[in-house]
């Protein structure tokens, strides 16, 4: 089967570095990708990896390690609009176009 | 910056009801995808959409669910007889390459079936 895990919540203070993880097993595994939900609206794409390695955009980091299926994404520098649910989703090939396969989320909360 | 576009934002239906959710992708967009998120959980994956076919559709897609693109614009998402289980919110998706990695996801049509 297909599953991934990731912490439900996490606290961290304005300014502070957050990191957020996820582990994953699947098969046909193509890359992981990041999303941030606004309760409950559109996910919005943050970062994907297909290669092993640290990816940034910004205040924003993503790390793969695909030897040891697992990943995280690091924000940096918080703010309070950064107080979301974070998604981690498995892209699958498969077919045409693949498909996400999402984990259940980390909700973080970012305090003054 | 180009927006999938979802309507309507709620629906409410009786059980029993079809639906049809409707959706207009980024136009130079080539691959979609319905998901659905059941509040508080995580999001979903129903179906992927290719060259006017399904390419694939998840155990959820059962056969009450049809997609079609009947006009080049807009992707609609039928339920043909609404169940309470079903009251979700449902999200399009596109993407304009199979190995492009970000999805563009709409804004979402919250359905509620009573």
């Amino acid at each position: 089967g297909q599953s991934l895990e990731q912490p439900s919540e996490v606290t961290a203070v304005e300014g502070a570095i957050v990191q957020m993880n996820c582990t994953y097993q699947t098969s046909g595994f193509y890359g992981l990708s990041w999303y941030q939900q606004h309760d409950g609206g559109a996910p919005t794409f943050l970062s994907y990896n297909a290669l092993d390695g640290l990816e940034e955009t910004g205040r924003f980091s993503s790390f793969l390690s695909r030897s040891d299926s697992y990943g995280y994404l690091l924000l940096q520098e918080l703010q309070m609009k950064d107080s979301a649910s974070y998604f981690c989703a498995v892209r699958v090939f498969y077919n045409q176009g693949g498909k996400l396969i999402f984990g259940q989320g980390t909700e973080l909360s970012v305090k003054p | 910056e180009p927006e999938v576009t979802q309507t309507p934002s709620h629906q409410v239906t009786q059980m029993g009801q079809e639906v049809i959710l409707r959706c207009v992708p980024i136009s130079n967009h080539l691959y979609f995808y319905w998901y659905r998120q059941i509040l508080g959980q995580k999001v979903e994956f129903l179906v992927s959409f290719y060259n006017n076919e399904i390419s694939e559709k998840s155990e959820i897609f059962d056969d009450q669910f049809s997609v079609e693109r009947p006009d080049g614009s807009n992707f609609t998402l039928k339920i043909r007889s609404t169940k309470l289980e079903d009251s979700a919110m449902y999200f399009c998706a596109g993407n304009r390459d199979s190995l492009n990695y970000g999805y563009t996801f709409g804004s979402g049509t919250r359905l509620t079936v009573v």
